[in-house]
């Protein structure tokens, strides 16, 4: 149980383009999603986190508008990539928390790999 | 706020020998603490995690932590390590209220040869 998934895997887009990537809690109803951000050999960083139904709350330094995070419901939250550049090109993780596995548990999603070209 | 300091970033041991991977975080607040392991091109995985109680917590594949508090330290050991134990290891501390958030130490690289 409580399985994460991540669509697409990874994408390669051209610079000024916007790429969606989607985070879904597959058997359980996620009541708070997080976005991370992960470099090569680098920990994870928090980019945002959002409730589902609310606005995202984003880290200090990330820009809202830049990365649009919308948690519509309880098993989905898309991360939106606008009009990305090389500097975006990075390993976005998605993780989600629902009502099981305890407290301060979060299930992980696989990860997407983005290239911007 | 909150840190985690994970001062090795890649720990060599051979098949069967002990490991230790250090963490020590820093909080003016009660925590939680985990610890995540990422296997190569897979997600992170829980592996084990303290939230209150008996301060030594186990997993199901040998690994056990100790947290301790008056050395802010949750070390990850296990006695004898397997080639498949090769992986990632993240550390992970959050705050026991609101939102919970997660954060990691830089990762230590575990990697174990025949």
């Amino acid at each position: 149980g409580a399985v994460v998934s991540q669509h697409p895997s990874w994408v390669i887009c051209k610079s000024g383009t916007s790429v969606k990537i989607e985070c879904r809690s597959l058997d359980f109803q996620a009541t708070t999603m997080f976005w991370y951000r992960q470099f090569p050999k680098q920990s994870l960083m928090l980019m945002a986190t959002s409730n589902e139904g609310s606005k995202a709350t984003y880290e200090q330094g990330v820009e809202k508008d830049k990365f649009l995070i919308n948690h519509a419901s309880l098993t989905l939250s898309t991360l939106t990539v606008t009009s990305a550049h090389p500097e975006d090109s990075s390993f976005y993780i998605c993780s989600a928390r629902g009502t099981s596995g305890g407290a301060g548990t979060q299930y992980f999603g696989p990860g997407t790999r983005l290239t911007v070209l | 706020a909150q840190s985690v300091t994970q001062l090795d970033s890649q720990v060599p041991v051979f098949e069967e020998a002990p490991v230790e991977l250090r963490c020590n975080y820093s909080s003016s607040v009660s925590v939680y603490l985990f610890w995540y392991v990422q296997y190569p091109n897979q997600g992170l995985q829980l592996l084990l995690k303290y939230l209150s109680g008996s301060t030594l917590v186990e997993s199901i594949n040998g690994f056990e932590a100790e947290f301790n508090k008056s050395q802010t330290s949750f070390h990850l050991r296990k006695p004898s390590v397997h080639i498949s134990d090769t992986a990632e290891y993240f550390c992970a501390v959050s705050e026991d209220t609101g939102f919970q958030k997660l954060v990691f130490g830089t990762g230590t690289r575990l990697l174990v040869s025949p």
